[in-house]
């Protein structure tokens, strides 16, 4: 079984200042992590995702993760927030091991409404 | 250009009268699926097709049904709509199960009366 938490279902911050977004994923095989955002009347469009390679992700807009095996966790940052980040932001988590009861599925955390102010 | 193209995006209709929402991708992708968004439940699995005529229950199921009898075509069907069906639903697809990441559509808003 999988599962996603996301710390926080709202984070403010002000224009410039660092964005952390906290997930913590549980998963009984090596997980593959994603980091999707969504913004007001759109679809999901995909931030960054670790697929086993390097622990530190680097996605579009400037957002990175790390990925941390002893923390369960896959937070994302980005060094400067700008008032465009504002939207909201989804950690989730598939098996990457063919055969698995989960295998190809995405389970999501309940997201986190990112406002960036002046 | 590459993309998940569902129908419609709006959509208003009475208890118990049978719909379809259409997902049609053209990125000749493998693995399709649907999910329900509902405020602070995140996105939630309807279903799921690992390929042509290959379907699977989700997480959330009940009241829905699935079809994939060509690659790019994944409609769902709710047979006998009820309230508790008001949600956002995304068709969502990736090249293969793994590590590809999903291409959403851009989600058809559900309204039951």
């Amino acid at each position: 079984a999988q599962s996603v938490t996301q710390l926080g279902s709202h984070v403010s911050v002000s224009e410039g200042a660092l964005v952390l977004l906290r997930c913590n994923y549980s998963s009984s095989v090596p997980p593959y992590l994603f980091w999707y955002v969504q913004y007001p009347n759109q679809g999901l469009q995909l931030l960054l995702k670790y697929t086993s390679a390097a622990t530190l992700v680097k996605g579009i807009n400037g957002f990175e993760a790390e990925f941390k095996k002893s923390e369960t966790s896959f937070h994302l940052t980005k060094p400067s927030a700008h008032m465009s980040d504002a939207a909201e932001y989804f950690c989730a988590v598939s098996e990457a091991e063919a055969g698995g009861t989960s295998y190809g599925k995405l389970t999501f955390g309940q997201g986190t409404i990112l406002t960036v102010h002046p | 250009e590459a993309q998940v193209t569902q129908n419609p995006r709006y959509l208003i209709t009475v208890t118990g009268k049978k719909l379809t929402v259409t997902c049609s991708q053209n990125m000749n992708h493998e693995y399709m699926s649907w999910y329900r968004q509902d405020p602070g439940l995140g996105l939630r699995q309807i279903y799921y097709s690992m390929n042509v005529e290959v379907t699977d229950k989700g997480d959330v199921p009940e009241g829905y049904k699935v079809s994939r009898k060509e690659k790019r075509n994944f409609p769902l069907i709710l047979e006998s709509p009820s309230p508790n069906q008001t949600s956002l639903y995304f068709c969502a697809s990736s090249l293969t199960a793994g590590g590809y990441g999903y291409t959403f559509g851009s989600g058809t808003r559900l309204t039951v009366v």
